[in-house]
């Protein structure tokens, strides 16, 4: 299993952001989907999660209404697009993958990337 | 939202010993709980799901416990490696992660 998150920077406050996560090694059709945040020297944050039909998405209150998670099965690829963005989304952003037997998107998470940064300056 | 404490927030133990870490969910969580390890410059790493069910390769001397609202990962004789942040998550609803426990060498 690889995930490879690309498209973290540095942004503006306000402005927007698209993050990739490209998937190998697995059948991506098969799996939910999440990204996950890590402030720096802080803890970690859930911020969304996609099943493996795009049937069931969720959003972590703190991103809910700007942040838009989805999916392209062709391209093995999750992303994550950012809008209106805040200094407190300042994060290394990670990719994370559900277990096998998680249908939605409820689930723990067995394979992570290393993560992409984005800086939002105010 | 489901909000989940551990506890304590650092541990200090010496190689060999035994640790003892805690999270509690504000609500029943059922066994939809997880831990995992965090060294510096990686991404966490899955050990437990299911409360108490070791993830593929993890070592035998890390073992969780507990149902409901209360959990405990304990691990029985600390290894150089094991020196970490820990994380515990649930994930009966969206998930969320508790703060984190330090274990450092004392």
């Amino acid at each position: 299993v690889q995930l490879v998150e690309s498209g973290g920077g540095l942004v503006q406050s306000g402005r927007s952001l698209r993050l990739s996560c490209a998937a190998s090694g697995f059948t991506f059709d098969d799996y939910a989907m999440h990204w996950v945040r890590q402030s720096p020297g802080k803890g970690l944050e859930w911020v969304a999660g996609i099943s493996w039909s795009s049937t069931h998405i969720g959003y972590a209150d703190s991103v809910a209404g700007r942040f838009t998670i989805s999916r392209d099965s062709a391209k093995k690829s999750l992303y994550l697009q950012m809008s209106r963005l805040r200094p407190e989304d300042t994060a290394l952003y990670y990719c994370a993958k559900s277990p096998p037997g998680y249908s939605s998107s409820w689930s723990p998470f067995d394979s992570w990337g290393q993560g992409t940064l984005v800086t939002v300056s105010s | 939202e489901i909000v989940v404490t551990q506890s304590p927030a650092a541990l200090s133990v010496s190689p060999g010993e035994r640790a003892t870490l805690s999270c509690r969910a504000s609500q029943s969580v059922g066994s939809n709980f997880a831990w995992y390890q965090q060294t510096p410059g990686q991404p966490p790493r899955l050990l437990i799901h299911t409360a108490s069910t070791r993830a593929t390769g993890v070592p035998a001397r890390f073992s969780g416990s507990g149902s409901g609202t209360e959990f405990t990962l304990t691990i029985s004789s600390l290894q150089s490696e094991d020196f970490a942040v820990y994380y515990c998550q649930q994930y009966n609803d969206w998930p969320s992660f508790g703060p984190g426990t330090k274990v450092d060498v004392k």
